[in-house]
């Protein structure tokens, strides 16, 4: 069974960093590029980053371009989420979710989420 | 960006009803479209994937249609576990992958 679970999130002053983990099993992680997407409350879904297989490759949005680094570890089947400046606008749910690819680009795995809260 | 507009942002329907949510994209997004389940506290769950092939478990109630830039998700008779927020995705021209702002379907 294909499992994602994220960890990391928590309070953080504006400002300040936070890294998130997504510890992946079930699946070949090394085979897959991954994604982050978050949810502010009560709001809709937001594309954040994407990172090719093996790492070699990533892509942001514009909100969260230089401040925020998606990587992975595929020894430890580990994907990451560094948030550094953090402000309000990027309290949300945050959720690793895995690439499925037919001729599009869609989401057939995501974790549970972990909250991230900016704010002093 | 390709920006996605849901309507209605809520559809109040009682179970056994058909439901019938839209989707337009800013610009023609030939098939490259999915939609999302959401429950209050979980994570998304893909329904539907290149505008009208359900995804795998996926009951037979959904379905999808549409191409360019007007889509519809319809649920044909609605279960009492389908009450939930219901989002489209494009994937035809990114960086950024987008999300539409999503249509709440609500017991009536």
């Amino acid at each position: 069974e294909v499992q994602l679970v994220e960890s990391g999130g928590g309070l953080v002053q504006p400002g300040g960093s936070l890294r998130l983990s997504c510890a992946a099993s079930g699946f070949t992680f090394s085979s897959y590029w991954m994604h982050w997407v978050r949810q502010p409350p009560g709001k809709g879904l937001v594309w954040v980053a994407r990172i090719k297989n093996d790492g070699s490759s990533t892509n942001y949005a514009d909100s969260v371009k230089g401040r925020i680094t998606i990587s992975r570890d595929n020894a430890k089947n580990t994907l990451y989420l560094q948030m550094n400046s953090l402000r309000a606008a990027d309290t949300a749910v945050y959720y690793c979710a895995r690439e499925w690819t037919n001729s599009g680009v869609y989401y057939d795995s995501w974790g549970q989420g972990t909250l991230v809260t900016v704010s002093s | 960006e390709i920006v996605l507009t849901q309507f209605p942002a809520t559809l109040s329907l009682s179970p056994g009803e058909r439901a019938s949510l839209s989707c337009r994209a800013s610009q023609s997004i030939s098939s490259y479209l999915a939609w999302y389940q959401q429950k209050p506290g979980q994570a998304p769950r893909l329904l539907i994937y290149d505008a009208s092939n359900r995804a795998t478990g996926i009951p037979a109630r959904f379905s999808g249609s549409g191409s360019g830039t007007d889509f519809t998700l319809t649920i044909s008779s609605l279960e009492p576990e389908d009450f939930a927020v219901y989002y489209c995705q494009q994937c035809s021209n990114w960086p950024p992958l987008t999300f539409g702002g999503g249509t709440k379907v609500e017991i009536k």
